[in-house]
């Protein structure tokens, strides 16, 4: 199994910071990769896929980068909105797998 | 616009049985393949199950193995996960996923509200 792990576990940031994200998996993935937001209660919600292609409607502030083994998830300046957690997920190989998150709050 | 509807939660007794549904409109469900992920209490996101379109291709994370089974039904819209051999550790909210055959949307760009599976006595 392709195991997938997210840093930080929790990140603590200015509202207009650039914040970064990093995920490496066990072995290679080519660019199968997503990104998810998850805010309490609610399910989660697609950011990015194919590693660094932004879903359809959501603010450029968000993108992702990376191939292989390693991807970033970078917000360019931070909004009171993107206080949530944050997953990767590979989708190369089953079984799919999800790094453990990172909770990402407001300082 | 699409939509992806769960039901069937509830509570149940280690050991017991309980089967999931999820109910898919807005787009030509038979074109997508499905996933199953829950996501234990304050815990992370953990993959499921898959089906394909047809469902000849059927795949499960190793623990629900032998416990769970994943089904369809593409005249009614809906995908199904039949759990058995209920454990604590099955406790979660179960969320249903699409994922297009072809290239024509994202995999796992809609998912449902989700829908709660309490295992205790």
């Amino acid at each position: 199994d392709t195991q997938m792990t997210q840093s930080p576990s929790s990140l603590s940031a200015s509202l207009g910071d650039r914040v970064t994200i990093a995920c490496q998996a066990s072995q290679d993935i080519s660019h199968y990769l997503n990104w998810y937001q998850q805010k309490p209660g609610k399910a989660p919600k697609l950011l990015i896929y194919e590693a660094s292609k932004l879903e359809t409607g959501l603010p450029s502030r968000f993108s992702g980068s990376g191939s292989a083994t390693y991807f970033v998830l970078t917000i360019s300046s931070l909004q009171p909105e993107d206080v949530a957690t944050y997953y990767c997920q590979q989708y190369d190989s089953f079984p799919y797998t999800f790094g453990q998150g990172t909770k990402l709050e407001i300082k | 616009e699409v939509h992806l509807v769960e039901s069937g939660g509830g509570l149940v007794q280690p050991g017991g049985s309980l089967r999931l549904s999820c109910e898919a409109s807005g787009f030509t469900f038979s074109k997508y393949s499905m996933h199953w992920v829950r996501q234990a209490p304050g815990k992370g996101l953990e993959w499921v199950a898959y089906i394909s379109t047809t469902g000849n291709n059927i795949h499960y994370v190793e623990s629900v193995k032998g416990r769970f089974a994943v089904s369809r039904d593409n005249v009614k819209n809906s995908v199904y996960l039949q759990m058995s051999g209920l454990r604590g550790e099955d406790t979660a909210v179960y969320y249903c996923a699409r994922d297009p055959v072809s290239g024509s949307a994202p995999p796992f760009d809609s998912w449902g509200q989700g829908t709660p599976v309490t295992v205790s006595s």
